[in-house]
């Protein structure tokens, strides 16, 4: 059972455009979702977390929305760079479990 | 900070033989770990929770005979394929959570990947 589903599978940018990726959850007791870069090869780097209490959350050009009644929780990736293309991971867990449910990633294209 | 690293980054063996993967948190104690299996192209698959000085947790499907774990140290996890075979190759990651940090966050390694001929 997929309990976070991540969606566009890719994506293809223009330089300075916006990148949007969408994950929804379905456990109710997921109380942690951070979003992972992942570059080929490589073990992925956290980017930005955000916990239920709050509906967005920005740190430089990432930003986080979240949707806590709708389950669903996306990433905008402002002034998307040729730099930034990667596989993009939401995932979720449990505060005391800590274990993440990984989405299936977004390959990401910004193209120059 | 918050550096992990993992040993060796690739690896090429024979069926039927094993293999040792090492993570180790340099820059932090982690009393728990995770070892992730990535397929090509896919996501990461949480194959087991360590904890140090205790049996590790696996998850459902994961053979625990099989990829054996042992957390001796607070900033070292291992992870032993045994009997390797054509469908085990696969990049191995691992993570760690700051033992003496406020949240939740895991720091990856980064993978060593394993080609069983």
């Amino acid at each position: 059972q997929q309990q976070v589903k991540q969606s566009p599978q890719s994506l293809i940018v223009q330089k300075g455009g916006i990148s949007i990726i969408n994950c929804a959850y379905e456990n109710t007791a997921f109380d942690y979702f951070p979003w992972y870069q992942q570059f080929p090869g490589k073990g992925p780097a956290l980017l930005i977390a955000i916990r239920p209490d709050v509906s967005e959350k920005k740190e430089g050009r990432f930003t986080i929305s979240f949707n806590k009644s709708a389950k669903q929780f996306s990433l905008h990736i402002m002034d998307s760079q040729p730099g930034d293309s990667a596989t993009y991971f939401c995932a979720a867990s449990i505060t005391g479990r800590r274990a993440l449910t990984f989405g299936s990633g977004t390959r990401l294209q910004v193209q120059p | 900070g918050a550096v992990v690293s993992q040993h060796p980054s690739r690896v090429i063996c024979k069926s039927g033989t094993s293999v040792k993967i090492e993570c180790r948190s340099l820059d932090f104690q982690a009393t728990t770990m995770f070892w992730y299996r990535q397929f090509p192209k896919q996501s990461l698959m949480l194959m087991a929770t360590s904890n140090e000085g205790s049996k590790a947790t696996y998850e459902q499907g994961v053979e625990k005979d099989k990829f054996l774990i042992n957390h001796a140290s607070l900033t070292l996890s291992t992870l032993t394929v045994t009997s390797a075979h054509p469908e085990d190759s696969s990049f191995y990651i691992c993570s760690a959570i700051n033992s003496g940090g406020l949240q939740e966050t895991q720091y990856f390694g980064p993978g060593t990947r394993l080609l069983v001929l």
